[in-house]
């Protein structure tokens, strides 16, 4: 159990550029989630997968926010045409499934956009 | 909606101390609450994971209560060091481990001071 890895841990980009995080969730997690946390306040969930079916993004920001998980296992989080505003930290966790399971969580990726 | 409140936002005590950290909670029904710990610009690490069914759970120094009926759970850390300085985040799980994810409040920003 090597835990949640994320990558990169830092980006730095230009208005207008899109992005891509990465999540590597424990290897036998089924379920994945992304969270976006702003200076001062706690993370607010995005999107929640389980195996490969995102069944739950209504929460995502906008349009210009996409996830995938495409094997059931590493996920990828997606923002088109970046804005000043997007700039926070993007917070990825895994679960056995709750509520008897906890939630583990990576280290983050460290978005600014100037 | 589901809300989150910690009191204090932010304390300072001196080390040896003991202290109690708050969380509120809206809507009573939960299916667990989880406390976390955030070291600035890092990502989180599960503390304490305590059960609807559950009134406390014990690790180390630390101490969680629950109680659901009044929407209130409080963290217990004896004989504080200069290492607990951090941020500690409490959340709720409403739906399972499904598709609201947690609900975090903002934090209690914790330094012992040496």
């Amino acid at each position: 159990d090597t835990g949640v890895s994320q990558d990169p841990r830092h980006k730095i980009t230009k208005r207008g550029q899109n992005v891509t995080f990465r999540c590597d969730p424990i290897s036998e997690h089924n379920r994945l989630y992304w969270y976006r946390q702003t200076l001062g306040q706690g993370p607010e969930f995005l999107t929640y997968f389980q195996n490969e079916a995102q069944l739950e993004k209504s929460r995502l920001l906008s349009d210009r926010f996409s996830a995938e998980r495409p094997k059931g296992s590493f996920s990828t989080l997606e923002i088109q045409r970046t804005e000043q505003g997007d700039s926070a930290m993007y917070l990825c966790a895994s679960s056995l499934g709750p509520p008897d399971y906890g939630y583990t969580f990576g280290s983050g990726t460290r978005l600014t956009v100037v | 909606k589901q809300e989150v409140t910690q009191i204090p936002a932010a304390l300072s005590v001196p080390e040896g101390e003991n202290l109690v950290l708050n969380c509120s909670f809206t809507d009573s029904a939960i299916y667990n609450l989880q406390w976390f710990r955030q070291d600035p610009g890092k990502g989180l690490t599960s503390l304490l994971l305590i059960q609807s069914s559950q009134r406390e759970q014990t690790s180390g120094r630390l101490n969680a209560s629950l109680d659901k009926s009044s929407g209130r759970s409080t963290l217990y850390i004896a004989a504080s060091q200069p290492g607990d300085s951090a941020t500690y985040l409490c959340a709720v799980d409403i739906s399972g481990g499904g598709a609201d994810g947690l609900t975090f409040g903002k934090g209690t920003h914790l330094i012992i001071q040496p």
